[in-house]
């Protein structure tokens, strides 16, 4: 089975303080994606990468940047967290399904900035 | 651009009642569909997937049907039980490794 893990499950920091979150997948996978959750929102696309030392900006990039060292981790860092990035945050890897991709989710990280 | 639309919620329903989300897409191509579960605290976790027009995904008693002419992938399940309280997303995935859920919907199932 796929297994994506995402370092804590809960999280509270201190406005202005600098965050990062850990995920890592163990199947080789390429591509991983970091999303925050919102109520009413749904899921938002914060970041992904493809490769090594490869990302892309998604949906909603300001106030946050991503490092990927190694291909089975994958990092999210708030520079200076702020009360409107308390959230639940998401990471997840993909693998290519013929000509679509399907996603594999870690267990989340509920981020208290306060 | 691709989306998906999925209905509103929340929903309530009694044990053993009969359970429809409709879900909604618009993409260009051949999308492949997902539904995504997410129980109270935990992370998404895929439920069941359909690749192509007509085929049907199905898993622990729920299942969806991938219609292209509707361009619709409706969830349903016959009894709902009170262990499957919890959020449901639609999802697509096009070419290009992107991904669009819909915002989600809550069920929750009663005694």
């Amino acid at each position: 089975d796929v297994k994506v893990t995402q370092s804590s499950r809960y999280l509270v920091k201190r406005t202005g303080e600098k965050v990062f979150l850990e995920c890592v997948q163990d199947m080789d996978h390429e591509n991983m994606f970091w999303y925050r959750q919102d109520p009413g929102l749904g899921l938002r696309l914060i970041y992904f990468s493809y490769d090594v030392k490869m990302k892309e900006k998604g949906d909603i990039p300001e106030g946050y940047s991503v490092s990927r060292e190694k291909k089975e981790r994958f990092s999210l860092i708030l520079e200076s967290a702020s009360t409107n990035q308390t959230s639940m945050y998401l990471c997840a890897s993909s693998v290519p399904m013929g000509v679509a991709y399907e996603q594999y989710f870690g267990p989340g990280t509920r981020l208290t900035v306060t | 651009g691709d989306s998906v639309t999925q209905m509103e919620g929340p929903v309530t329903l009694s044990e053993e009642a009969f359970l429809t989300i409709n879900c909604t897409y618009t993409a260009t191509g051949y999308p492949s569909l997902f539904w995504y579960v997410q129980y109270p605290g935990e992370g998404l976790q895929l439920l069941l997937k359909a690749t192509k027009a007509d085929d049907k995904g199905s898993n622990k008693g729920f299942e969806a049907t991938y219609r292209k002419e509707t361009t619709s992938f409706h969830l349903e399940k016959g009894s709902v039980q009170v262990s499957d309280s919890a959020v449901y997303f639609c999802a697509l995935s096009n070419t290009g490794n992107q991904f669009y859920f819909g915002t989600g919907t809550s069920l929750t199932v009663i005694p």
